[in-house]
Order: C-alpha cells, then structure tokens, then sequence
C-alpha cells in the first residue's frame, strides 16, 4: 500500500455526460475526503466519509455531484450532466482520523468538459 | 465557517534568501495548521504542521510559528534552493476539527 490511488488522472468528456472517478485510500485511513481544485487556488472541499458513513457535504455542491464509500474503502465520486463549470482537478485525501494529522492525498483526476 | 488567507500570492527570491509565508484565520477554535508543497502537476505533500499548543516548529530549513491570539500563522524557508520552487498552501482546521481549509496558495519562485 503505497499511498492514496485515483483513477482516472485524465477524463475529457462531452456536456451533459455522466463521470464517475474512483479513489482507493491508504488502507489503515477511516477518513477519505473529496476536494476539488481549480487553475491557481488552493483545494476546495466537497465532501468527506469516516468509514463508509457520509458526514459532510459542502453546501456549494450540486446535487450533480453524488459521492459514495459503501465498505468504508474505495470511494467514488460521481457528476451527472456535467457541465464546462465542472473542469477541474478533483483531489481525494485519507487520514488516519479525525485529529490526528495531515491529509495524504492523491494524484488527482483532472476533468475537462467540452 | 473557517476562513483562511494566504498572502502573498507570488514570491519571488534569490537562491540562498530566505521566503516566508503568511496565513491568516478567522475560527478561534482551530488546533491544527498544516502546509502543503505542490509541485506543476503534482499532488499536495504536506511539508509541516503545527498544532495549537505549540508556538514554534522547526525541521531543517523549513519552520512554521503560529500566533494563536492573532490568528496567523507563517511558514518560514531558509537558504532557499530552485527545488523549493513551487505552488505552498497553507490549512486550518475548521471549527468541528473535521475537515481542512485550505488557503489560496503562494507560488514560490527561486532564482539561482
């Protein structure tokens, strides 16, 4: 296990399709957290699970976007119907726990909608 | 919710100068403060951290202070070197301690 694995690292798709991007935590990490990142700003939250339980979700989230993590492990990340807006790098984050310490995080997926 | 700014936005130095980086936060109640280096189509590693009941941390060339009655804390780069080059972010906890903020970034540029 050697860190936090995303795939897909590149999807181009067309508007109005539905995406769906996959993340595979440090194995030990209860806490995975979905961040997204655009051109020249710092990671944005979305959303974040202990465990396989879903305890957050950004208020600026669309009800596009669905997130899941149905054994605690993997997670996915869905957008339905995206749109240009929804470019970007999407970044998945483990950690041990809460309070325990810095976030490892993935090498991102980026999306381009066209 | 927690709010965290970064300042400044672009620094430009020498090699062998000294940078130094600036957060500010708005929820009294964070405890954790971390910094990220990003390299150009990299993921974010964390570099330091510091947690609110210590003022000073130190690793090698790199330190972060934290001044928790005004809210800010700094990271600090010491005879700085091209590979240090990158885009850093500060984070704060926000103020259930569940998840980060992040700020805007630096992008630090190291001249040889």
């Amino acid at each position: 296990d050697t860190g936090v694995s995303q795939n897909p690292r590149h999807k181009i798709t067309k508007r109005g399709q539905n995406v769906t991007f996959r993340c595979d935590p440090i194995s030990e990490h209860n806490r995975l957290y979905w961040y997204r990142q655009t051109l020249g700003q710092g990671p944005e939250f979305l959303t974040y699970f202990q465990n396989e339980a879903q305890l957050e979700k950004s208020r600026l989230l669309s009800d596009r976007f669905s997130a899941e993590r149905p054994k605690g492990s993997f997670s996915t990340l869905e957008i339905q119907r995206t749109e240009q807006g929804d470019s970007a790098m999407y970044l998945c984050a483990s950690s041990l726990r809460e309070g325990s310490g810095g976030y490892t995080f993935g090498s991102g997926t980026r999306l381009t909608v066209v | 919710g927690e709010n965290v700014e970064q300042h400044p936005s672009t620094l430009s130095v020498q090699e062998g100068d000294s940078a130094v980086i600036k957060c500010t936060y708005s929820d009294s109640a964070s405890n954790y403060f971390p910094w990220y280096k990003q390299e150009l189509g990299k993921r974010p590693q964390l570099i330091i951290d510091i947690r609110s009941n210590v003022g000073e941390k130190k690793d090698q060339r790199i330190a972060v202070t934290l001044n928790k009655t005004a809210k800010h804390f700094s990271l600090h780069i010491t005879e700085t070197q091209p590979e240090d080059s990158a885009v850093y972010f500060c984070a704060a906890t926000d103020s259930g301690f569940q998840k980060l903020v992040f700020g805007t970034g630096t992008r630090l540029l190291v001249s040889p």
